[in-house]
Formats: structure tokens, sequence, C-alpha cells
């Protein structure tokens, strides 16, 4: 069975010095991953998703991240932090049960902004 | 265009009550997937429909289910409600033919359920 492990549950920053979060994940097969943000009092929207193109994969927002397939990893950055970062992210990855696939969802990790 | 809507926002219940959450997926899109997200964990798959039918389940009991209808539309049933079934639900849907790997999930903002 595949999983996801995100490292850290918070993450504090100075607005204006680089994000990392980040997420490791096991899997048996060639994975497909995703990052979602998950703003206050908002839906879950997709920051970005790896499909075994490009390993370096950008998002929306400035946010990028790299699939690493020897670290099994899939950390997400961003250079230069924003408040509007301020939210919850969640690194996924796609498991393949039967003839289906289904999300496996990280626990978060809550990005705060610090002014 | 109109994103995914869901109702309630709050739902407040009693132990042992029967909760209904529905859930209305963007226009065009026939999948549709229910999650739980407990406070401080992160989504938890419960079911996923596609044109009409359960295609697969979470691990979740037999008191969750669900339908969905023929315009796409689905809802959540939570019969003899716990304590613990207090979360929020989020709903997703996916464009005809959702179930890849690769699918991008729209999601709603949920249903805060609250069992007391």
């Amino acid at each position: 069975a595949q999983s996801v492990t995100q490292l850290d549950s918070h993450v504090s920053v100075s607005e204006g010095t680089p994000v990392l979060l980040r997420c490791n994940y096991s899997s048996s097969y060639s994975p497909s991953l995703f990052w979602y943000v998950q703003h206050p009092n908002k839906g879950l929207q997709l920051l970005l998703k790896y499909t075994s193109a490009a390993t370096l994969v950008k998002g929306i927002n400035g946010f990028e991240a790299e699939f690493k397939k020897s670290e099994t990893s899939f950390h997400l950055t961003k250079p230069s932090a924003h408040m509007s970062d301020a939210a919850e992210y969640f690194c996924v990855v796609s498991d393949h049960l039967d003839s289906n696939y289904q999300l496996i969802w990280g626990a978060g990790t809550k990005l705060i902004i610090k002014p | 265009e109109a994103g995914v809507t869901q109702s309630p926002t709050h739902l407040i219940k009693t132990r042992g009550q029967q909760a209904t959450l529905r859930c209305s997926p963007i226009s065009g899109h026939t999948s549709v997937y229910w999650y739980q997200q407990a406070l401080g964990l992160g989504l938890q798959f419960l079911l996923w429909y596609d044109e009409g039918e359960e295609r697969n389940r979470g691990n979740f009991p037999p008191r969750f289910s669900g339908r969905q209808f023929p315009n796409y539309s689905s809802e959540l049933n939570v019969n003899a409600l716990e304590l613990e079934d207090s979360a929020l639900y989020l709903c997703a849907s996916t464009p005809e033919g959702g179930g890849t790997s690769t699918d991008t999930q729209y999601f709603g903002p949920g249903t805060r359920l609250t069992v007391l």
C-alpha cells in the first residue's frame, strides 16, 4: 500500500524568505503526485501535479516541486513567501486499488507567514 | 463557471441520528468523490461515484453510504451517528471518465458535521 508522510505539521517563515514543505512517499510503482492547498474557509485547490513528465513541476502562485525517485520525495518550494501563502498544504499520491485509483493524502502542513 | 457546491454548510446532530449531505459537481463533471477530514488529519477517502454508480469506497463502515443522481449531484448519508463522525466532509468532482491517476479533483467548501 502506498503512503504519504509530510515531515512537518507546521512551518513558520518570514515574509520574503524561502518556503520548503517536505513530503516523502512510498510507492510500488510510478506514482502521480499532487500538492493541494487549503486556505481558511475556502475549498481545496490544486497547486501542481507530477505525472511522469518533467521532474521539476511548476504550479500556481510561484510554487514548484521536484520529484526525486531515488529519495522518494516530492518537496514543495517557493523562493519568496507572501502573506497570502498562509494556508494548509497537502501532499497527495495516487494509489492503484484493483482497477481503480484512489488518492492517499498526507496529514497536511500548516504554513505560517510572519510579517 | 460555478464550482462544486455543498449543502448545508454546517450540520449539528445528536448521536444515533442520521445525517444527509449534498453535493453538486461542476457542470460537465460526472465523477463525484466524498472525503472525511477530521480535525488535524488529512483527507480520508469515503466514496467515489461515476455515472450513477458506486465505483469505489474507502475503509469506512456500511453506515456511510450515498448515491449519485441522474444530474450527477450526489448525496452522502451517515446513519447511526457517532461522536467520532464529527468532521468536515468534502466533495470533489472530476470530468467525465474520472478515476485515472492523473485526475485533478475540484473541491467544494465542505459541510461541517458536529455530532453531540
